[in-house]
């Protein structure tokens, strides 16, 4: 079964809303990653969270990690029409041996 | 940086065909290679993935197979395609445990 749940499946939103995406695992991690996935492309890695570290910022991106309830949330600020993707959480297994494994994504859309 | 390079975009394929998809990677070296494959709509499930030349670990036992015969070229093989091989492979790469993955644009494969 899968390690990374994400919550909502979908979500839309008006352009200029604030958008946020959760995402639960079940198992001990070493990291969390965040990735951003746009129709029939490849994804590309959004933000790192270490195990011990509870809150990243990258421009109008914010992770939280929840190590005690097992869950992350990306929240993306003032969306963008552009912001429009699938966004999918990963995690570092502790006893992962270097695999790394994805949720289902959130399918995210901004309306203009 | 890394650049992941994934042939072919897309492929049609009858069943019962054989499959080579093949991904090489510049600007690193000893990365570690990883296969996935992403049905509509869904998220990444991890096939094979490998630390080093001819180490392949295996997480999908069906019909598929992977080799790596040198430290950046990675390949993703069939004897023979099921309908249910469809879907979209991506190869990624990473430079060891708690860095993000690089993916290739992907190949995008309908077995007939």
């Amino acid at each position: 079964s899968q390690q990374g749940e994400e919550d909502p499946q979908a979500l839309s939103i008006q352009e200029g809303e604030n958008a946020t995406m959760n995402c639960s695992y079940k198992t001990s991690i070493n990291n969390l990653q965040w990735y951003r996935q746009n129709s029939g492309r490849g994804l590309v890695h959004l933000i790192l969270i270490r195990s011990n570290e509870r809150e990243k910022h990258s421009g109008r991106l914010r992770v939280t990690l929840d190590t005690s309830k097992k869950s992350s949330s990306l929240l993306i600020t003032a969306s963008r029409a552009a912001d429009t993707a699938s966004y999918f959480c990963a995690t570092d297994l502790i006893q992962g041996a270097q695999k790394l494994v994805f949720g289902q994504g959130t399918r995210l859309t901004i309306n203009p | 940086s890394q650049t992941i390079h994934q042939w072919p975009a897309t492929l049609v394929q009858p069943v019962g065909s054989p499959l080579s998809l093949e991904c090489t990677v510049e600007g690193t070296s000893n990365p570690n290679l990883y296969w996935y494959r992403q049905a509509a709509g869904r998220g990444l499930q991890l096939l094979f993935y490998s630390v080093g030349i001819g180490q392949i670990s295996s997480e999908v036992p069906q019909n598929l197979s992977a080799s790596r015969p040198q430290d950046r070229q990675f390949i993703l093989s069939s004897k023979k395609l099921l309908l249910s091989d469809s879907g979209f492979y991506l190869c990624a790469c990473r430079q060891g445990y708690n860095s993000p993955l690089h993916f290739g644009n992907g190949t995008r494969l309908t077995v007939t």
